[in-house]
């Protein structure tokens, strides 16, 4: 199985400032017959399913806003926030769809300072 | 615009099966598969499988491999999970979320907390 580990486990920032989310996977998820990578990242808030924020490392779903972004290739990748808002405080997950199973990182935790 | 609702709570005991549903509207159901994600409380997200409604095909996390069959009815664009042999650690929130085999899952229901407790 692919590992999926996320940095930190949590962070606390001012309104306004940037916020950074490492995630690393065990194994590359970059497929070279596409050069696409297969990685994705999800919003929680509790009580509510997640919420496609990313997909192909870098590619904004339609709807999010344009502060959440995404970046990165082959086993290293980070989403950063720009401009942290109260709304954006939740718990963010990576996911690989390389392979199955599918696995995600272990969650970091957004919370305003 | 894509639905995907899912069925209530359930209580079960040690060893009954559950059966979760999740009835999808709002788009081709047969173009899309159902992928099952859980997430017992306080935890991450957990991958269980997928089934594609198309050809019933599917691909089971082998840690549920024995347990878990998924399916779908396409006359009521409905995806079904059941889980087996239930214990107290699949005490979790079940969601179905709508995904290409190859993909990442862009809608999801709203999640069925299944408890197991005897």
């Amino acid at each position: 199985d692919i590992v999926m580990t996320q940095s930190p486990d949590s962070l606390a920032l001012s309104l306004g400032e940037r916020a950074t989310i490492n995630c690393k996977s065990s194994q590359s998820i970059l497929y070279s017959s596409n050069n696409k990578n297969y990685l994705a990242w999800y919003q929680q808030k509790p009580g509510q399913p997640p919420k496609l924020l990313i997909y192909w490392a870098s590619t904004r779903e339609s709807g999010v806003p344009d502060r959440f972004s995404g970046s990165g290739s082959g086993t290293d990748f980070t989403l950063t926030i720009s401009s942290l808002q109260a709304e954006d405080v939740a718990l963010y997950y990576c996911q690989q769809y390389f392979g199955t199973p599918r696995t995600f990182g272990p969650g970091t935790r957004v919370e305003i300072k | 615009q894509v639905q995907l609702m899912q069925s209530g709570p359930e209580v079960k005991r040690p060893g009954a099966s559950v059966r979760v549903s999740c009835k999808t509207s709002g788009y081709t159901f047969s173009s899309y598969g159902i992928t099952w994600v859980r997430q017992a409380p306080g935890q991450g997200l957990e991958w269980m499988g997928w089934i594609s409604p198309q050809n019933g095909k599917t691909d089971y996390a082998e840690k549920f491999q024995e347990r878990v069959t998924m399916t779908t009815d396409t006359s009521t664009t409905t995806g079904y999970m059941e889980l087996r042999s239930l214990r107290a650690d699949d005490t979790a929130v079940y969601f179905c979320a709508r995904s290409k085999y190859s993909g990442y899952e862009e809608y999801w229901g709203q999640g069925s907390l299944v408890t197991v407790s005897s």
